[in-house]
């Protein structure tokens, strides 16, 4: 099956600092790759996500790059905010169909990053 | 519009009893799924459902039952509850075409005395 490793674990940084995950994974059927942000006590809510035809994605502040022949996607989040201080979980899945036509992914999920952010 | 809806919020059980987390959705959605999280490990797949009567095994699903009676319930039955099941279970949903993010649920805080 998919195994996805998620780096660092934790990772403290400065207000207006950049931030940077990283994760890898093995199945080179893979071909989504979501991240999720979890505030403490809270449910992991998605903030971005990245298909496998595509190498990079933006959305304001937060950026996922993929390199689909090393197998490895980022997650790059530019000019930090208190407020990003969270556990960041990046996931793959590749797509798979049951016999009533109804498609869907399996998420495997890294084992997610303190990220800290210093006013 | 109350999107996943989990309850209890929080159990606590003793060693051997059974109980069922019971999972909610309004969305119309055909994927189901529960995760347990636990320190460090992230979120890892128990069971999960394309549809109403289909469920199947995720990575971990040893010692946990579920069935899918109906598209809006998912619920998840502890057999005999363990202390290696203390954890917090979350559900999650999505349409049932891919490249659709999951939705999660508030989660269930399980402890097992």
């Amino acid at each position: 099956g998919e195994n996805v490793e998620q780096h660092p674990s934790t990772l403290s940084v400065q207000e207006g600092d950049s931030a940077v995950i990283k994760c890898t994974y093995s199945d080179s059927a893979s071909n989504y790759f979501p991240w999720y942000k979890q505030e403490l006590g809270k449910r992991p809510q998605l903030i971005i996500d990245i298909r496998s035809n595509v190498g990079e994605k933006k959305d304001q502040r937060i950026a996922v790059t993929l390199n689909k022949t090393a197998k490895h996607f980022s997650l790059h989040i530019t000019e930090t905010q208190p407020e990003d201080s969270a556990v960041y979980f990046c996931a793959a899945s590749r797509g798979e169909m049951n016999a009533g036509g109804t498609s869907y992914g399996k998420l495997t999920f890294g084992q997610g990053t303190i990220l800290t952010v210093h006013p | 519009n109350a999107g996943v809806t989990q309850t209890p919020k929080f159990q606590v059980l003793k060693t051997g009893q059974s109980m069922t987390l019971q999972c909610a959705q309004d969305m119309n959605h055909e994927y189901m799924s529960w995760y347990r999280q636990d320190p460090g490990m992230g979120l890892r797949l128990i069971h999960y459902s394309v549809g109403a009567g289909i469920t199947d095994q995720g990575e971990v699903p040893n010692g946990y039952n579920v069935s899918r009676s109906t598209t809006e319930d998912f619920p998840l039955r502890l057999l005999s509850a363990a202390p290696s099941q203390t954890s917090v279970y979350f559900c999650a949903t999505a349409p049932g075409t891919y490249y659709q993010p999951q939705h999660f649920g508030d989660g269930t805080r399980l402890s097992i005395l």
